[in-house]
């Protein structure tokens, strides 16, 4: 149980372009989904909160209007990375906790690889 | 503020020889307390967690950390390492009660050799 996915797994674009990177929970609902970016041999670094129907949260120094998230249902949240440049180049993984309190205890998707070129 | 720290950035054990990655937590109160593995490439695992109760804790291939207030460690330990253990493991952390944010150490990535 408690099975999260990410799609693409890997997504190639053009500097420019807008990505969009989907995160469903499978096998229960999420109230709460967290988006992480991850540097190459680098930590987990938060980039937003996001609770089904309601804006995210985003950590500081991240751009809002650059990676747009979407908390749709309790089973998908979406990162749109708008017109994408190189240093957008990353990890990105998301998470989705099995309630909004209680243990914390958070699922990873098993991540999409982003390459702007 | 809260912490996490994992000192070691790289770690190298011979193949059935024990393990034990470190982890430093900084928190006010009792925190939750995880660790995840990753492969390259691939999303995070959860190895175990520790919330409250019993100090030593179980989880999964064999791995075993243990709470330890006093020294404000959360150390994960395995008595034989094989070869598919290399990989690297991130120790994390949060607040207990309500809904928190999660932090993470830097991780320490694991290198078995023959």
């Amino acid at each position: 149980g408690a099975v999260v996915s990410q799609h693409p797994s890997r997504v190639i674009c053009k500097s420019g372009t807008s990505v969009k990177i989907e995160c469903r929970s499978l096998d229960f609902q999420a109230t709460t989904m967290f988006w992480y970016r991850q540097f190459p041999k680098k930590s987990l670094m938060l980039m937003a909160t996001s609770n089904e129907g309601s804006k995210a949260t985003y950590e500081q120094g991240v751009e809002k209007d650059k990676f747009l998230i979407n908390h749709a249902s309790l089973t998908l949240s979406t990162l749109t990375v708008t017109s994408a440049h190189p240093e957008d180049s990353s990890f990105y993984i998301c998470s989705a906790s099995l309630s909004s309190g209680g243990s914390n205890e958070q699922f990873f998707g098993p991540g999409t690889r982003l390459t702007v070129l | 503020a809260q912490s996490v720290t994992q000192p070691d950035i790289h770690i190298t054990v011979s193949e059935g020889a024990s393990l034990e990655l470190r982890c430093n937590y900084s928190y006010g109160a009792t925190p939750y307390l995880f660790w995840y593995v990753q492969s390259p490439g691939q999303g995070l695992q959860l190895l175990l967690k520790y919330f409250s109760g019993d100090t030593l804790v179980q989880g999964i291939k064999g791995f075993e950390a243990e709470f330890k207030r006093s020294q404000s460690s959360f150390n994960l330990r395995k008595p034989s390492v094989h070869w598919s253990d290399a990989a690297e493991y991130f120790c994390a952390g949060t607040y207990s009660g309500g809904y928190q944010k999660v932090t993470f150490g830097t991780g320490t990535k694991l290198q078995v050799i023959p």
